[in-house]
């Protein structure tokens, strides 16, 4: 069974700082993706990465920036320069099937506060 | 270009009733999911609809079935409401093969009392 942990409940920091979100996940397949996802006051989830589990490389997008470890199972979220635009509920998702048929494993969300 | 619209954005019935909840996917997607999340949870997986079939089910009760038309839009129907089936319904859509990832509606915020 797939299974999300992400640990941290809650992380508050002032803006400019870096903060890591931290996501650890479980699964049996050779092949699976991960996602993160951020969840605006609003409600909806917005997109910001899809990794497969061949790709070992971490990517950075902006002040975004990924660390997929597979040896250690986890798939982490920094954020460089935190903006209060930034806070959010973040999600990290794992799907055992990126094709046609996939559906997402959710971790609880971590809460990011950035106070000004 | 409109994402994934959602109906009603809220929504209070009493224990017992039924409800449907209603879903139009982003323009040129094909396939719709559907996740509900209780509050403080991570969403979870309710079903999947595409060309007009249930193709994947989460561990959810009959109590929640869900309809997909020709022009890709769906609806999610839930019985004999729960008090626990309070939650953020939300609606996902995605393009078969084409998409990366889904996009996903703001939801329908339902309360069952």
């Amino acid at each position: 069974a797939q299974k999300v942990t992400q640990a941290q409940t809650e992380i508050s920091v002032v803006e400019k700082e870096d903060v890591t979100l931290d996501c650890v996940y479980e699964t049996r397949d050779t092949t699976y993706y991960l996602f993160w996802y951020k969840q605006p006051p609003s409600g909806e989830l917005v997109f910001l990465i899809r990794r497969n589990s061949f790709d070992e490389q971490n990517e950075i997008s902006g002040r975004y920036s990924w660390n997929f470890q597979k040896s250690t199972s986890s798939f982490n979220f920094t954020i460089t320069a935190s903006q209060v635009v930034d806070s959010a509920v973040y999600f990290c998702a794992l799907s055992e099937d990126g094709g046609s048929n996939y559906k997402l494993t959710f971790g609880k969300g971590t809460l990011l506060t950035v106070n000004p | 270009d409109a994402g994934v619209t959602q109906s009603p954005t809220h929504l209070i019935k009493t224990r017992g009733q039924q409800v449907t909840l209603r879903c139009s996917p982003k323009s040129g997607h094909d396939t719709v999911s559907w996740y509900q999340q209780a509050l403080g949870q991570g969403p979870q997986f309710i079903f999947q609809y595409y060309e007009e079939e249930e193709r994947q089910r989460g561990n959810f009760p009959d109590r929640f079935s869900g309809h997909q038309f020709p022009n890709y839009s769906s609806e999610l129907n839930v019985n004999a409401l729960l008090l626990g089936d309070s939650a953020l319904y939300l609606c996902a859509s995605w393009e078969t093969g084409v998409s990366y990832g889904y996009t996903f509606g703001s939801g329908t915020r339902l309360t069952v009392v």
